[in-house]
């Protein structure tokens, strides 16, 4: 069964935590990203890895980090230094960094108190 | 140039009736625009998408339309159901081959469709 995950589905963490998202897929994609989702603006690029060992910042990536040292793998690090972390956070992966046809997994619910 | 507008922001619908959701773009270079259906409390699902090549695409009862010339693309939802109530985003990005391909969402339609 094909396809993207994440995990947890919730999260809760103190402000001032650092605190990991997992994402894993098993599409053989080589392009993975990560997207914050806040009501009412949409998504909005955080990384994006096109492949093993590399990765760039996204339009918000002050606060956050990254790694990509397998292909089906790409955590996130929501570290203390993001000032309003509180949201839905969603991975993604394409067949290859060319590729506009983007899979979503189902996405965390981060909430910082 | 690098912005997606989308609208309506929300919409109501009666079961059967055609909502139809509009979005515009500058970014000339623009050439792949998917749509994307997202349930609450769930990840965004790849619905349909379209190139500039073709004015219209149809799967089931979806439909996108898209003006080149007035840069702009829209989804039709034919007999719509109370299970297409969700919110939907537009998005376009760049397909070149080889730089990555960032994906610009619009703000995304909440569509409820009522029995």
């Amino acid at each position: 069964d094909g396809g993207i995950t994440q995990s947890p589905k919730y999260l809760f963490r103190k402000e001032g935590q650092n605190v990991t998202l997992s994402c894993e897929q098993n599409l053989n994609h080589d392009a993975m990203y990560w997207y914050r989702q806040d009501p009412g603006q949409g998504l909005r690029l955080i990384y994006y890895s096109q492949i093993v060992n590399d990765f760039q910042k996204g339009d918000i990536a002050e606060g956050y980090s990254v790694s990509r040292e397998k292909k089906e793998s790409f955590p996130l690090t929501v570290t203390s230094a993001q000032k309003n972390p509180t949201a839905f956070y969603l991975c993604a992966s394409s067949i290859g960094p060319g590729s506009g046809e983007q899979y979503f997994g189902p996405g965390t619910r981060l909430t910082v108190t | 140039q690098q912005q997606v507008k989308q609208s309506p922001q929300s919409l109501i619908v009666q079961k059967g009736g055609i909502p139809i959701i509009n979005c515009a773009y500058e970014n000339t270079a623009f050439d792949y625009f998917p749509w994307y259906q997202q349930f609450p409390g769930k990840g965004p699902a790849l619905l349909i998408a379209i190139r500039p090549d073709v004015s219209e695409k149809k799967e089931g009862r979806f439909t996108i339309s898209f003006n080149k010339s007035a840069k702009q693309f829209s989804l039709h939802i034919m007999d719509s159901q109370p299970g297409d109530s969700a919110t939907y985003f537009c998005a376009a990005s760049i397909e070149d081959g080889g730089a990555t391909n960032k994906l610009i969402f619009g703000t995304g339609t909440l569509l409820a469709v009522q029995p």
